[in-house]
């Protein structure tokens, strides 16, 4: 569980636009799939999960898919504003402990 | 609810100093972590806690210790502080499904 890897590191997109970022774990044990979004100088806040039995789900403008077979999961926001500004890490989850993502600055460009 | 509280927020410390990192949470969380934050680097696992009196290692545990004697505290020390050190720290708490982060503690060792 302890080799997750985030692509990309950085993202800019114009307002409006879609941002999409993606992940890949090693552990096939893993069952839960968290996304956080951490704004300068705060702790990371969680965003949007998905479970191993679940392959896709959506909140407003978010979404996050799951492919178990090629071990990846992405997260997708659309119609993006510049309060989507942030640096996002996925993680997984496996027994009592989460590995992070490296992250991702996303930018929305006004 | 105050959720996970983290203090200082921010230190200074000379090399060989020590210090102990508070995190105390009122939520009630079984499991607690703390994390170091790099840049690029992601969020690594220092110590973690499935309970009272438990605690065990996590990825990056050298140059740490911890203890946790009740459900709500969960101090992280520093016994000889080193350059290597200097990181972000965040402690979190894991209950109904999610991740709490505290807001950090940025530590500084020259």
């Amino acid at each position: 569980g302890e080799n997750v890897e985030q692509h990309p590191s950085t993202l800019s997109v114009q307002e409006g636009d879609s941002a999409v970022i993606k992940c890949t774990y090693s552990d096939s044990a893993s069952n839960y799939f968290p996304w956080y979004k951490q704004e300068l100088g705060k702790g990371p806040q969680l965003i949007i999960d998905i479970r191993s039995n679940v392959g896709e789900k959506k909140d407003q403008r978010i979404a996050v898919t799951l492919n178990k077979t090629a071990k990846h999961f992405s997260l997708h926001i659309t119609e993006t504003q510049p309060e989507d500004s942030a640096v996002y890490f996925c993680a997984e989850n496996t027994g009592n402990q989460f590995y992070f993502g490296t992250g991702t600055s996303l930018t929305v460009i006004p | 609810n105050a959720g996970v509280t983290q203090t200082p927020k921010f230190r200074i410390l000379k090399i060989g100093q020590s210090m102990t990192l508070q995190c105390t949470q009122d939520m009630n969380h079984n499991y607690m972590y703390w994390y170091r934050q790099d840049p690029g680097m992601g969020l690594k696992l220092i110590y973690y806690s499935v309970g009272a009196g438990i605690t065990d290692k996590g990825e990056v545990p050298n140059g740490y210790n911890v203890s946790r004697s009740t459900t709500e505290d969960f101090p992280l020390r520093l016994e000889l502080a080193a350059p290597s050190q200097t990181s972000v720290y965040f402690c979190a708490g894991w209950g109904a499904g999610e991740l709490f982060f505290g807001e950090g503690s940025r530590l500084t060792v020259l």
